[in-house]
C-alpha cells in the first residue's frame, strides 16, 4: 500500500500567518492527491482535490500544489476558523486508499 | 442537498457482530462509488471498504474476511457487516462518497459518523 507522510505533525501559529503543510506519498500517484479539513467531533471536509483544485465553497486562502510524490497545502492567511486538523490521502487507482498521519494547527 | 445518516454504533464485546447502516439522500448509492472510513480515538483516518457501482467490493487488510460491504438500492442505503469484532475496531465509522468524476475514492461528502466500541 502507498504510504502517506505528513509533516509537521502539528504546530502553533497565529490568525493571520502563512502556513505550509507537506505530504509525500511512497511512490508516485500523480496528482489523485486531496486535502481535508477536519474540526473536533465532526466529519472530514474536503477542502482541495486534484492536487491543486479548490473544492466549490472553499476559501481561497487555501491552495494546494505538486505532483508526483511530494505535495503542499498552504494557507496564506491563517483566519480563527481554520483551527484544525489537516489530512492529505491519495486516490490512486484501486483501494487501499491512505491518509497521511494528520497534521493539527493550534492557536499559538 | 447530498445527505449522509450512519446509524447501528454502540458497544459491543469482543468477538461480537455489529451491523452499520449509512442512510443516504440527495443522491442514489447505487450510481455513486461508496466507502466506509474509521477514525479511532484521538487518532486519523482510515479508509475501511468501498463498493462501486458494478458490485465490486474492496476491504483494508485490517477488515479483510470479518467485515462485508453491501448496499440496499431500494432503500438507498449503505451497510457494513462486522464480525468477529477487536478492541482494535473501535473507532467512529463515516460513510463516504466517492466524488467518481475526479477519482472513486476522493470523498466529497460525509456522514456525522456513527461510534462503535468493541470492549467487555
Amino acid at each position: 500500500a502507498i504510504r502517506m507522510t505528513q509533516s509537521p505533525s502539528s504546530f502553533s501559529a497565529s490568525t493571520g500567518d502563512r502556513v505550509t503543510i507537506t505530504c509525500r506519498a511512497s511512490q508516485g500517484i500523480s496528482s489523485y492527491l486531496a486535502w481535508y479539513q477536519q474540526k473536533p467531533g465532526k466529519a472530514p471536509k474536503l477542502l482541495i482535490y486534484a492536487a491543486s483544485t479548490l473544492q466549490s465553497g472553499v476559501p481561497s486562502r487555501f491552495s494546494g500544489s505538486g505532483s508526483g510524490t511530494d505535495f503542499t497545502l498552504t494557507i496564506s492567511c491563517l483566519q480563527s476558523e481554520d483551527f484544525a486538523t489537516y489530512y492529505c490521502q491519495h486516490y490512486y487507482s484501486y483501494p487501499p486508499w491512505t491518509f497521511g498521519q494528520g497534521t493539527k494547527v493550534e492557536i499559538k | 442537498e447530498v445527505q449522509l445518516v450512519e446509524t447501528g454504533g454502540g458497544l459491543i464485546q469482543p468477538g461480537g457482530s455489529l451491523r452499520l447502516s449509512c442512510a443516504a439522500s440527495g443522491f442514489t448509492v447505487s450510481s455513486n462509488y461508496m466507502s466506509w472510513v474509521r477514525q479511532a480515538p484521538g487518532k486519523g483516518l482510515e479508509w475501511v471498504s468501498a463498493i462501486y457501482t458494478g458490485g465490486s467490493t474492496y476491504y483494508a487488510d485490517s477488515v479483510k474476511g470479518r467485515f462485508t460491504i453491501s448496499r440496499d438500492n431500494s432503500k438507498n442505503t449503505l451497510y457494513l457487516q462486522m464480525n468477529s469484532l477487536r478492541a482494535e475496531d473501535t473507532a467512529v465509522y463515516y460513510c463516504a462518497r466517492g466524488q467518481g468524476r475526479s477519482g472513486w475514492g476522493l470523498f466529497d461528502h460525509w456522514g456525522q459518523g456513527t461510534l462503535v466500541t468493541v470492549s467487555s
